[in-house]
């Protein structure tokens, strides 16, 4: 099946602690995303990617890393920086087009306490 | 500033009527909008995509408009069944945000059947 997939699904973390989110793909997209969406916002660009080796920061990239070591791997760490760091996660992946629609993955709720 | 917004109260309707959903936005000049899907903790799913010079298109029993002069897309589901129950995004392409994707927050709505 082709697709992108997160996990975990679920995620807790004490505050003070790192977290690297999963996200892979086996679409053959060069762009991947990451977004954070919160209660009553739209979703916030925190990084994107459009080829291995190579990543810009969004909005919201403060307090958060990222690497493409491989095409079809973009992995996020929530470090401890971020100073609100529970939300839902979502990864995304995409043609290099500007007109290509965003393949979203299941997510992943991160709740650091 | 720039501002995408969706009604942020949810739409409730009845089974077998025309639900429609509004995108406003102020100072983009979005190439392109783009409507996605969202069922609750899953990620969005790409609907429909309509450029400037579009001035309505359609897809089964979705229907969306772009007015460039009101700065509005409209998003219209006909007969509508309680399986379209979800939250509807729209995002838009502008070059001012580097050609990445912008989201709206999403309205909620409910099909009672």
């Amino acid at each position: 099946d082709g697709g992108i997939t997160q996990s975990p699904k679920y995620l807790f973390r004490k505050e003070g602690q790192n977290v690297t989110l999963s996200c892979e793909q086996n679409l053959n997209h060069d762009a991947m995303y990451w977004y954070r969406q919160d209660p009553g916002q739209g979703l916030r660009l925190i990084y994107y990617s459009q080829i291995v080796n190579d990543f810009q920061k969004g909005d919201i990239a403060e307090g958060y890393s990222v690497s493409r070591e491989k095409k079809e791997s973009f992995p996020l760490t929530v470090t401890s920086a971020q100073k609100n760091p529970t939300a839902f996660y979502l990864c995304a992946s995409g043609g290099l087009s500007s007109l290509d629609e965003q393949y979203f993955g299941p997510g992943t709720r991160l709740t650091v306490t | 500033s720039q501002k995408i917004e969706q009604n942020s109260e949810a739409l409730n309707i009845q089974e077998g009527k025309t639900a429609t959903l509004t995108c406003n936005y102020t100072n983009y000049s979005p190439a392109y909008l783009q409507w996605y899907r969202q069922d609750p903790g899953r990620g969005p799913v790409f609907l429909l995509l309509i450029r400037e010079n579009e001035k309505e298109k359609r897809k089964e029993r979705l229907k969306v408009t772009f007015d460039t002069t009101l700065k509005q897309s409209l998003f219209h589901i006909t007969a509508s069944q309680p399986a379209d129950s979800a939250t509807y995004l729209c995002a838009l392409e502008s070059w001012e945000y580097g050609n990445k994707l912008v989201f709206g927050a999403g309205t909620i709505l409910r099909v009672k059947s």
